[in-house]
């Protein structure tokens, strides 16, 4: 089983930042954070991965607690093309879990 | 942008016969994934391949299936005798660097088991 948790749905309005958490309490030293989405009928799609340090990249943000012990992914204005399932998985894992389905309304 | 290409994007086939699924896998990337998703519920991975050989497989990737790298383009999983269980997507995936970087998916391929 994926040793992440995360709330199976969230919703946000067009144009709002939204923040994704994501639990990952047992995570190694050695593991890094990915974080994944899938659009409806298409392949898992990589967003943004790290160790300790908060990471940008075009696509989002990933905010990672001192203790590692959970992360979030920031999108800084969702669009309709955001709505998406999003899937937080450890490296040294790689398997995903149920993810939580973002809705986003315009 | 570099994509992984997995072909064909639909297959029928008949209960007990052989499928093979194609991947052709970013060209620089060393690693390589099968994974497969059940109409409806989470993405289940199936198995790790690098430098020739797999590297780490999960209880789902029994007998019945194995993968090849035939050449230095294609990436591909063969199920021997089709069970109707095994309808599902298919996604293969690549990384440069492992675990470490992220992974690039293809964009699957539906089998269907009549």
């Amino acid at each position: 089983d994926a040793k992440t948790t995360q709330p199976n749905s969230m919703e946000s309005n067009e144009e709002e930042p939204v923040h994704l958490p994501c639990n990952h309490s047992t995570i190694s030293g050695t593991d890094y954070i990915h974080w994944y989405r899938q659009l409806p009928s298409q392949g898992p799609e990589y967003v943004i991965h790290g160790l300790t340090s908060n990471v940008n990249n075009r696509m989002a943000s990933l905010a990672i607690a001192e203790d590692r012990k959970s992360s979030t992914l920031i999108l800084h204005r969702a669009t309709l093309r955001d709505a998406a399932v999003y899937y937080c998985i450890l490296n040294n894992d790689m398997r995903f879990g149920a993810g939580t389905r973002l809705t986003v309304k315009p | 942008e570099p994509e992984v290409t997995q072909t064909p994007s639909h297959q029928v086939t008949q209960m007990g016969q052989e499928v093979i699924l194609r991947c052709v896998p970013i060209s620089n990337h060393l690693y390589f994934y099968w994974y497969r998703q059940i109409l409806g519920q989470k993405v289940e991975f199936l198995v790790s391949f690098y430098n020739n050989e797999i590297s780490e497989k999960s209880e789902i990737f029994d007998d019945q299936f194995s993968v090849e790298r035939p050449d230095g383009s294609n990436f591909t999983l063969k199920i021997r005798s089709t069970k109707l269980e095994d309808s599902a997507m298919y996604f293969c995936a690549s990384s440069g660097f492992g675990r470490v970087s992220g992974y690039t998916f293809g964009s699957g391929t539906r089998l269907t088991v009549v």
